[in-house]
């Protein structure tokens, strides 16, 4: 596709649940990350991929998130018993190096945990 | 880790005149600063980057500065327009396997 993709654009779940979220980089990009976002802040490091494998997972807040990318492409984060504090958008973005090539962001999945 | 500091949290201007948003950060092993500028319940997109072994980069009407020394960063805009409004965050990161750390953002509003 010609840009990042992330679906669902938007999640409702219940305190408790488990959920999945998926991120579509742009075709090539061997670099991606995983970023949260909080109302009136900045976007906040969670996991970053080269290739299939997790390079930096050192901004995953505890052991309920965990994060895949097992082709070298899609990647999903999961969330398992899901906290009201979970409530976020989350972003993801992908680069075609490391850290010092643009990231270009997706539209982000509004996650809210009710 | 890295700690980003942003400044000012919300900047009103008159169009045509223009914006200053000023960063710093704390490791001094990063060498590279984007921004982003985001509008409202849209993605972030970058709009400038520097590395750190230049000072200032210009792009049309926007112009970014380094100093590395105190470590510190500023964005610039110039000739201000209503679409300039938004809210822009600076990162900084170390490259290699570190994603980027991003300060807190700027609601820069363009008055008319």
């Amino acid at each position: 596709g010609a840009g990042v993709s992330q679906t669902p654009s938007n999640k409702v779940t219940e305190k408790g649940k488990y959920v999945e979220l998926r991120c579509d980089p742009i075709s090539g990009h061997t670099a991606l990350y995983w970023y949260r976002q909080s109302l009136g802040q900045g976007p906040e490091f969670l996991i970053y991929f080269q290739g299939t494998g997790a390079a930096d997972d050192s901004g995953l807040p505890n052991d309920r998130f965990f994060a895949v990318r097992p082709e070298g492409s899609v990647s999903t984060l999961k969330i398992q018993r899901t906290e009201r504090g979970d409530s976020a958008v989350y972003l993801c973005a992908s680069s075609s190096g490391g850290g010092t090539t643009e990231a270009f962001f997706g539209q982000g999945t509004r996650l809210t945990v009710v | 880790g890295e700690n980003v500091e942003q400044h000012p949290s919300t900047l009103s201007v008159q169009e045509g005149d223009s914006a200053v948003i000023k960063c710093t950060y704390s490791d001094s092993a990063s060498n590279y600063f984007p921004w982003y500028k985001q509008e409202l319940g849209k993605r972030p997109q970058l709009i400038i980057d520097i590395r750190s072994n230049v000072g200032e980069k210009k792009d049309q009407r926007i112009a970014v500065t380094l100093n590395k020394t105190a470590k510190h960063f500023s964005l610039h805009i110039t000739e201000t327009q209503p679409e300039d409004s938004a809210v822009y965050f600076c990162a900084a990161s170390r490259g290699g396997a570190d994603g980027l750390t991003f300060g807190k953002g700027t609601h820069l509003i363009i008055q008319p």
